[in-house]
């Protein structure tokens, strides 16, 4: 059965810090991992991963894919308060339509 | 800019009543899906269709029916709305292919089951 863990569960940090977020995997056929942020709203689109190594980037967000290891992190620096968020780590299944998520990670930056 | 609507933002349905989520995408979107979010359970797939007339179970799909009649339009229906139905609905879509594009999600539905 495929499975998608988040690591922690939730984050408390204070602006400025930067944070790293866990995302480890068990996807039959694995064909990509996608990163998405989710306000009190619907999820939207961070990075999508294909290829080991490479890091994606934008601005404040970075995200790095091993294969090798089944692990995805998703990096915030100099955090700000309007990245509090839940972070969402999801591969894509077997049959490659249908996403599995994570549950998740909550994170709360202070001012 | 990739739009999918959802009907309601909030629904209030009592216990047996049928109801319909209605999504609508704008893309000319192929694949097309229903999650269900609940707090500690992430989301889970409900149905999902990769065309039009065509659906797929997902991992919860008991309780649920899916239609899908036009290219841009996907219905999640429940028969007989029970308690356990009690959730926030979110629809996606995607361009066609396996494993090689995001998905977009719609702005959800809360659904409350009394």
């Amino acid at each position: 059965e495929d499975k998608v863990v988040q690591s922690p569960l939730s984050l408390v940090v204070h602006e400025g810090d930067t944070v790293t977020l866990n995302c480890s995997y068990e996807v039959t056929n694995f064909r990509s991992l996608l990163w998405y942020k989710q306000e009190k709203k619907a999820p939207t689109f961070l990075f999508m991963l294909t290829s080991s190594g490479i890091e994606k980037k934008s601005g404040r967000l970075s995200s790095i894919l091993d294969k090798k290891e089944l692990f995805s992190i998703l990096n915030i620096t100099a955090t700000q308060t309007g990245d509090s968020a839940v972070y969402l780590c999801a591969g894509y299944s077997n049959s490659g339509y249908a996403l599995n998520f994570g549950k998740g990670t909550s994170l709360l930056v202070t001012p | 800019d990739v739009k999918v609507t959802q009907s309601s933002r909030y629904l209030v349905k009592r216990t047996g009543e049928k109801v319909f989520l209605e999504c609508v995408q704008d893309m000319d979107h192929e694949n097309m899906f229903w999650y269900r979010q609940d707090p500690g359970l992430g989301l889970r797939l409900i149905y999902f269709s990769y065309d039009v007339k065509m659906k797929e179970k997902g991992d919860i799909p008991e309780g649920y029916s899916v239609s899908r009649e036009k290219k841009e339009r996907f219905s999640l229906i429940l028969e007989s709305a029970s308690t356990n139905q009690t959730s926030m609905y979110l629809c996606a879509s995607s361009s066609p292919g396996q494993g090689d594009h995001e998905q977009y999600f719609g702005p959800g539905t809360r659904l409350t089951v009394t």
